[in-house]
């Protein structure tokens, strides 16, 4: 079974101050780790992928995550936020040879001037 | 440009209407989904498609229908059946299984009343 909890349903931020979203993931296989942004009212935009090659895996806009095993965690991370980073992200787990994706609850990202 | 279009952005319906959202894509990939997203309950999946001609219900399946006769469409019908219809609905494709990213269309918000 797969499952992905995100830790905070809200962070406040002020701008040009890191980021720091929570992800937790279960998986019975080898996982393929998501993380997505979603501004209001429009589609989710894949920010970056992880999918069992490098831990340190850098996306778009600054963002990176990092795959911990040891602590089933792939936390998203920036080191200035921006105003433009305000929005909701989701983290996302895929298994292996599925085609569904567990997603998560999802993390409001306010950005304060 | 490639993509996946969904129309249209915003629906009205009266309650005991059935309606029919239309998904698109010209991404050449293979399946394609349909999720609901409620407010603090990150997206939930409706149903899915690996291949044209086949489809499986995902975690909420009851009160919607759906058909993949073409590769590159897949419609979400909402029937009478469904007891809180209204919420803002995501298509999506993926290219193949769990290494692949799945790509969003920008949605179509439903309100029935």
């Amino acid at each position: 079974a797969q499952s992905v909890t995100q830790l905070d349903s809200h962070v406040s931020v002020s701008e040009g101050t890191p980021v720091l979203l929570r992800c937790n993931y279960s998986s019975s296989y080898s996982p393929s780790l998501f993380w997505y942004v979603q501004h209001p009212n429009k589609g989710l935009q894949l920010l970056l992928k992880y999918t069992s090659a490098a831990t340190l895996v850098k996306g778009i806009n600054g963002f990176e995550a990092e795959f911990k095993k040891s602590e089933t965690s792939f936390h998203l991370t920036k080191p200035s936020a921006h105003m433009s980073d305000a929005a909701e992200y989701f983290c996302a787990v895929s298994g292996m040879g599925t085609y569904k994706y567990i997603f998560g609850t999802g993390t409001r990202l306010k950005v304060l001037a | 440009d490639g993509g996946i279009t969904q129309s249209p952005k915003y629906l009205f319906r009266k309650e005991g209407q059935n309606v029919t959202l239309s998904c698109e894509q010209n991404l050449n990939h293979d399946a394609m989904y349909w999720y609901r997203q409620d407010p603090g309950q990150g997206l939930r999946l409706i149903y899915y498609s690996q291949i044209v001609n086949d489809f499986q219900k995902g975690d909420i399946a009851e009160g919607y229908s759906v058909s993949r006769e073409k590769k590159e469409s897949f419609p979400l019908t909402v029937t009478s059946a469904q007891k809180n219809p209204t919420a803002f609905y995501l298509c999506a494709s993926q290219q193949g299984t769990n290494a692949y990213e799945q790509y969003f269309g920008p949605g179509t918000r439903l309100t029935v009343t």
